[in-house]
């Protein structure tokens, strides 16, 4: 069984403070997905990534696949309240179809 | 709008009760997943069609059961409802059945009384 681990569990933090979310493994990932899931919605892809190695920035948020594909970080620069909300690490295994997900990190960005 | 369609979006229902949620998947789509999502349980994979074929299956009860019809939409079924059975369902198509991304619905909130 895979399984995904994240952490912080919560974390709270002043508008334009960077902050960063871990996302660890004992087990490989074909690719490597985060989502964003706000209150009363289902989670919103925000990046894949497949490449051991592999950095990918979408605007603030820099997203990274470590080198053996077992863990991943995602990294926000100068947060906003807007950034608010439940991130979701999810591995997707060999065959590449059904997704393993992280338990989440709540993140409260406050003006 | 994600483009994948759940309805209802709350249903409330008594123990011993079966429901049938359901799913249309982004136009183009031909997987359909189905996840459930309790407070302390998580996203949980149940299963995944393909183009109207089982293709996955998780940790999906006894008593729940799913199908993907012909149009491709597809329905949850789940039967002798018991009270840990309160949690969303969440439905998310991809086009193929190998995933780099899926798109979800908004939910279904399930509430078993």
């Amino acid at each position: 069984t895979q399984l995904l681990e994240q952490s912080p569990q919560f974390l709270s933090i002043q508008e334009g403070e960077n902050l960063t979310v871990y996302c660890n493994s004992s087990s490989v990932f074909s690719s490597l997905q985060w989502y964003r899931q706000e209150p009363g919605e289902g989670p919103v892809l925000l990046v894949t990534v497949v490449t051991g190695g592999e950095v990918k920035k979408l605007k603030r948020l820099t997203f990274q696949f470590g080198d053996a594909r077992k863990d991943s970080s995602l990294h926000i620069t100068a947060a906003q309240p807007g950034d608010t909300g439940l991130y979701l690490c999810a591995g997707a295994g060999a065959a590449g179809n059904k997704l393993t997900f992280g338990g989440g990190t709540r993140v409260l960005v406050k003006p | 709008d994600s483009g994948v369609t759940q309805t209802p979006k709350h249903l409330i229902t008594a123990t011993g009760q079966r429901v049938t949620l359901r799913c249309s998947p982004r136009s183009g789509d031909l997987s359909v997943y189905w996840y459930q999502q309790s407070l302390d349980q998580g996203l949980q994979f149940l299963i995944q069609y393909y183009n109207g074929e089982e293709r996955a299956k998780g940790n999906i009860l006894e008593r729940f059961s799913a199908q993907q019809f012909p149009d491709l939409h597809s329905e949850l079924n789940l039967s002798s409802l018991e009270l840990g059975d309160s949690a969303l369902y969440f439905c998310a198509s991809s086009v193929s059945g190998r995933t780099y991304g899926y798109t979800f619905g908004s939910g279904t909130r399930l509430t078993v009384v």
